[in-house]
C-alpha cells in the first residue's frame, strides 16, 4: 500500500510565477490536509478537503492560494504570483476520516527566487 | 488557541546516551498528544501518541507520558542509536467532540533536530 505521494519534491519558481503542488492520498483515504512549514517554524495547518469539498480553509492566506481535491486525481495546492515569503516546505496528509490518524507525505520544498 | 512548545535543538548525543526532548502544550480540555519523527528526505511518521491524562505512549524504545497537571508530553529514550537521528515534532489535536476544527487540525511544535554520533 503506497503511502501519501507528493510531487514535485522540490520546486523552484521566480517571483510572480505560479506554483502547483500535487498530493495523492493513500488508497482508501478521502480526507486530505495541507500544512506549511516556514523556516524555523513548526507545521501550520492550511486547509482540509474531502473529495470535491473544502471543509476548512481557515489556515490559508486569503489571496493567491487555493486548493482543490477533485473527484478524480490528486489534490492540488495552487499558489499564484508567488513571492519570496512563500518559500517553505508544504506537507500533505491524508486519513480515512476526519478523526483518524493523519499520514504524511514527504513534502514539497518550494523555493521562490 | 492551541499551542505546542518544544525544546529547541539541535541536540547532539553519543550512541547509548539518554534522550529527553521536552514538550509542553496549551489547550482547552483534553487534547490528544503526538510525537512525530521525520527522517532525512522523508515525510512525518507517527512515533507515538496518548489520548488521555496519564496515558503512556511507547514505540521503538521511545516513551512519553501525558501529564495533565504539568501540561507536558516529554519524549524519552533510554539508549539512543545512530539510526534515531531525525527531527522530532510534538503535536496536539483537540478532543474529538470539539467543534471548530480543533478535533482534526494538528498543532505542531517547531521540531527538534537530534543527531546521534557513533
Amino acid at each position: 500500500n503506497a503511502g501519501v505521494m507528493q510531487n514535485p519534491r522540490h520546486l523552484v519558481r521566480r517571483r510572480g510565477q505560479e506554483a502547483r503542488l500535487r498530493c495523492s492520498p493513500m488508497k482508501g483515504h478521502s480526507h486530505v490536509y495541507w500544512y506549511r512549514q516556514l523556516p524555523e517554524e513548526g507545521l501550520k495547518f492550511m486547509v482540509y478537503l474531502q473529495k470535491e469539498n473544502i471543509i476548512d480553509e481557515s489556515g490559508m492566506p486569503k489571496e493567491r492560494f487555493s486548493a482543490e481535491f477533485p473527484k478524480e486525481g490528486p489534490s492540488i495546492l495552487r499558489i499564484q504570483q508567488v513571492v519570496r515569503g512563500d518559500s517553505a516546505a508544504y506537507f500533505c496528509a491524508s486519513s480515512p476520516s476526519g478523526i483518524h490518524e493523519q499520514y504524511f507525505g514527504p513534502g514539497t520544498r518550494l523555493t521562490v527566487t | 488557541g492551541n499551542s505546542v512548545t518544544q525544546m529547541e535543538g539541535p541536540v547532539t548525543l553519543s550512541e547509548e546516551a539518554f534522550l529527553t526532548i521536552n514538550c509542553t502544550y496549551t489547550a482547552t480540555g483534553y487534547p490528544s498528544l503526538f510525537w512525530y519523527v521525520q527522517y532525512p528526505g522523508e515525510g512525518l511518521q507517527l512515533l507515538l501518541k496518548a489520548t488521555k491524562a496519564d496515558d503512556k505512549g511507547s514505540n521503538k524504545g521511545f516513551e512519553a507520558t501525558y501529564r495533565k497537571e504539568t501540561t507536558s508530553f516529554h519524549l524519552e529514550k533510554g539508549s539512543v542509536q545512530v539510526s534515531d537521528s531525525a527531527v522530532y515534532f510534538c503535536a496536539l489535536r483537540g478532543p474529538l467532540r470539539d467543534s471548530g476544527g480543533s478535533n482534526y487540525k494538528l498543532t505542531f511544535g517547531k521540531g527538534t533536530l537530534l543527531t546521534v554520533n557513533p
